[in-house]
Order: C-alpha cells, then sequence, then structure tokens
C-alpha cells in the first residue's frame, strides 16, 4: 500500500474485553514496531518484528499485551482482560530494515469504559 | 538508562519569527537522534536526524545540531510559516540500527498568520 494502515482508527471496549488492533505495513517492509502514546506523551517502545518473528518485546508491559505477524506482513497487537490504563493511541510502524527510516501510521486510538 | 526532555509547549508564534524547540537527552553509548513532526490528521513523519556528534540534521527549512557537550539535540528553524503548525517530537535510538526510539513528550506548535 501507499502507507501503513492501522484499523480501526478508533475503538471503544469495557474493562476486561480482549481487543485486536491491525497493522498493514508498506508492501516490502521486513521491520515493523508497535508503539503506545497515551494522552500528553510520547509514543513509547512496545514491539519489533523483523519478517514474522519478534526481535524486541521488552516494551510489552505485561502478558496481557502480545502481537503477532504470522506472515511476515500484517501485525496484529492483542490486549487481553482491558483495562482503564489501557487507553491510548497505538502506533504502528515499518520500515525496509533495522535501523531504517521508519513510516507511521495514523494509530489506533483505543478507549477503555 | 535512556530519556529525552523536551521544551513543554504549547508554542505559539507569528509567522515569519524565529523557532527554537529545546531538547536534551540521556543515553547510554553513542545515540542517533531524530526530530518527528506530526501533522494534524497525520501519522508521525521523520523530520530530520543526525548520527554522530557535530553533525547538522536538516530539512525543510528546519535545522539541529547534535551537541555532545551539552547532550542537546535544539531545533530550530529561522522563519516559521503556517504550514508547520504541528506537534514536534525528539527522540533517540541507542546507536544508529537500534531497534526502538525513546520520544520526548512533543511540543505543539501553531504558527499564526
Amino acid at each position: 500500500g501507499a502507507g501503513v494502515s492501522q484499523t480501526p482508527s478508533n475503538k471503544v471496549t469495557e474493562k476486561g474485553k480482549y481487543v485486536e488492533l491491525r497493522c498493514d505495513p508498506i508492501s516490502g517492509h521486513t521491520a515493523l514496531y508497535w508503539y503506545r502514546q497515551s494522552l500528553g506523551q510520547g509514543p513509547e517502545f512496545l514491539i519489533y518484528f523483523q519478517g514474522t518473528g519478534a526481535a524486541d518485546d521488552s516494551g510489552l508491559p505485561n502478558d496481557r499485551f502480545f502481537a503477532v505477524r504470522p506472515e511476515g506482513s500484517v501485525s496484529t497487537l492483542k490486549i487481553q482482560r482491558t483495562e482503564r490504563g489501557d487507553s491510548a493511541v497505538y502506533l504502528c510502524a515499518s520500515s525496509s530494515g533495522q535501523g531504517r527510516k521508519a513510516f507511521f501510521g495514523q494509530g489506533t486510538r483505543l478507549t477503555v469504559v | 538508562g535512556n530519556s529525552v526532555t523536551q521544551m513543554e509547549g504549547p508554542v505559539t508564534l507569528s509567522e515569519e519569527a524565529f523557532l527554537t524547540i529545546n531538547c536534551t537527552y540521556t543515553a547510554t553509548g553513542y545515540p542517533s537522534l531524530f526530530w518527528y513532526v506530526q501533522y494534524p490528521g497525520e501519522g508521525l513523519q521523520l523530520l530530520l536526524k543526525a548520527t554522530k556528534a557535530d553533525d547538522k540534521g536538516s530539512n525543510k527549512g528546519f535545522e539541529a545540531t547534535y551537541r555532545k557537550e551539552t547532550t542537546s539535540f535544539h531545533l530550530e528553524k529561522g522563519s516559521v510559516q503556517v504550514s508547520d503548525s504541528a506537534v514536534y517530537f525528539c527522540a533517540l535510538s541507542e546507536a544508529t540500527g537500534a531497534n526502538n526510539l525513546f520520544f520526548g513528550t512533543g511540543t505543539r506548535l501553531t504558527v499564526i498568520p
């Protein structure tokens, strides 16, 4: 595609529910990143994929958060038992390789009520 | 650890005014430094970067110089335009080619005609 696409753009869910956030990277980009941006803060790194594998998941806050990229393209960020503190904008970025320029999507705004 | 401290906003300037947004960092090793910009309704975009001390990054009339002695990477532009209105984020990566970025909290710039 022309850019990084994230769906949905907005998601409202009830506390305790499960959510999935999708990221479509730029075609051919092997590196994919997830970030979380809370209100008034800068983005915080969550996880980095190189191809299909999670090369660095050190930013995932706890085991309720999980991400997959089974075919090395689309990625899904999964959050179990959502909490109000999970409310944030979740950003995805892709690049042509590690350390190359990253292109960001517009994000998914998650609101947990 | 790694962190970025960024001048708090919001900043409001008249068109053609001089802009400075301060950024200082704490890092282990020799980080790469970045400025990202987020225009209204768009995703984060890389504005400029510098990968070693005394490097100057520049783009679209914006400049920033990597100052190791003061651990700073201040963003400047000599004459701002209304179209520069956006949120600006200073960021670092631990080294060239590192996986993840550490962002500041962002500075909202509004330029009025």
